[in-house]
């Protein structure tokens, strides 16, 4: 069974750090491209960044280029979003999920507040 | 920047009734390798996303047959044939072509039962 395990989340201060990490087994997680998404509370979901398969190809929307940095680790089948220069509006539920989003985790919620 | 419009915003469906959402992208969503990156996800009250429809119209695993999608270009639509009491949630469709700009979800279609 494909299964994805977001962790790491927390209440941090704006400008703080967080890493996530994405636990992923049930799958060849080297052959796979993974994404990490968010939702704000009681709000829709936004895309936050995508990896290729080997990582070589990375890609993150205009609201946390320069702050977020996506990678993984293929050794140990994890995926991981380190968050750094956190805002308030940072805070949501973050979710990894496999390809284009064929599979979710089920989220780690981030809140970024004093 | 794709622009993802979603109508209607809510709907109340009597159960055993059909269902039917609108989709509309700001770009078509045909890529130059002939498929049309046009997903269908669903988000059951406190649960993460699960896909539905992939490439406009392709069902994912497990996903009951009363599930259709349908649209080409810039417009789309997902039904249920039969809405199930099961079928509550959150309706979200995305575009998957600009990928360097990122994937796009479109603003939600919250259904309940009536």
């Amino acid at each position: 069974e494909v299964q994805l395990v977001e962790s790491g989340g927390g209440l941090v201060q704006p400008g703080g750090s967080l890493r996530l990490s994405c636990a992923a087994s049930g799958f060849t997680f080297s052959s796979y491209e993974m994404n990490w998404v968010r939702q704000a509370p009681g709000k829709g979901l936004e895309w936050v960044s995508y990896i290729s398969s080997s990582g070589s190809t990375i890609y993150y929307a205009d609201s946390v280029k320069g702050r977020f940095t996506i990678s993984r680790d293929n050794a140990k089948n994890s995926l991981y979003l380190q968050m750094n220069s956190l805002r308030a509006e940072d805070t949501a539920v973050y979710y990894c999920a496999l390809g284009y989003m064929d599979v979710w985790g089920k989220g780690t919620t981030v809140t970024v507040s004093s | 920047d794709i622009v993802m419009t979603q109508t209607p915003l809510s709907l109340s469906v009597t159960p055993g009734q059909p269902a039917s959402i609108s989709c509309k992208s700001s770009q078509s969503l045909l890529h130059s390798d002939g498929k049309t990156y046009l997903y269908w996800y669903l988000q059951k009250p406190g649960q993460s996303p699960q896909l539905l429809i992939y490439e406009v119209s392709s069902r994912f695993s497990g996903v009951p047959d009363r599930f259709s999608g349908s649209g080409s270009g810039t417009d789309f639509t997902l039904k249920i044939s039969r809405v199930e009491a099961e079928d509550v949630g959150v309706y979200y469709c995305m575009q998957g072509i600009h990928l360097p700009w990122g994937f796009t979800f479109g603003p939600g279609t919250k259904v309940d039962i009536k």
